[in-house]
């Protein structure tokens, strides 16, 4: 297994600009989420998904939108880039919403938002 | 609202115990968590405690539960300098399907 994938790596956008985050998981997982980190802040949940066709919102959701239309992908969208987005931003699955079961997460996408 | 709060910076020398606290305010906490992150580097799950439980052991990490003042503990015994990290503490929030809230993470230097 490859557990949680995440592309690109970095990437640095102009403000305005649009682009997708890709992750992907193998381990049939229902739950995905996406976080994003910032320094002092901890992790701060965007959207998260149960299942597929079903998403919603976490803590920070504005300026992003989600989609699920299969398990193993859930890709996150910014439709016009701020400075404000510039961090760093995890996905993350789990079999079953947070409990005991292990949430893995993928390596992180650093955005830059110029 | 529910906030889990952490001390930024820890520094210990190798070989003592290392205690990195962190304190919550929902008291309906089902299960709380200890990650930690490498840099350059995602969360990686260290252990975790159900909220009716008052310590688990694992091996060098013991985790320390205070349901009354809402305070949770990791203590590293033996603290190695590959334990130098940042270390997250959240909790999950019963009935709420998929949310868990993160502290700030504490950065635990670990000395030679």
């Amino acid at each position: 297994n490859a557990g949680v994938t995440q592309t690109p790596k970095f990437q640095v956008l102009k403000t305005g600009q649009s682009m997708t985050l890709q992750c992907a998981q193998d381990m049939n997982h229902e739950y995905m989420s996406w976080y994003r980190q910032d320094p002092g802040m901890g992790l701060r949940l965007i959207h998260y998904s149960v299942g597929a066709g079903i998403t919603d919102q976490g803590e920070v959701p504005n300026g992003y939108n989600v989609s699920r239309s299969t398990t193993e992908d859930f890709p996150l969208r910014l439709l016009s880039a701020a400075p404000s987005q510039t961090s760093v931003y995890f996905c993350a699955s789990q079999p079953t919403r947070p409990g005991a079961d292990t949430q893995y997460f993928g390596p992180g996408t650093r955005l830059t938002v110029l | 609202g529910e906030d889990v709060e952490q001390s930024l910076f820890l520094s210990v020398r190798e070989g003592d115990s290392s205690v990195i606290n962190c304190t919550y305010t929902d008291s309906s906490s089902t299960y709380l968590y200890w990650y930690k992150q490498e840099p350059g580097a995602g969360l990686q799950l260290l252990t975790y405690i159900f909220s009716n439980m008052d310590m688990k052991q694992d091996q060098r990490l013991t985790v320390l539960l205070n349901k009354k003042d809402k305070h949770l503990s990791l203590r590293i015994a033996d603290t190695q300098t590959g334990d130098s990290a940042i270390y997250f503490c959240a909790e999950s929030i019963t009935g709420n399907t998929g949310k868990l809230i993160f502290g700030q993470g504490t950065t635990l230097q670990v000395k030679p």
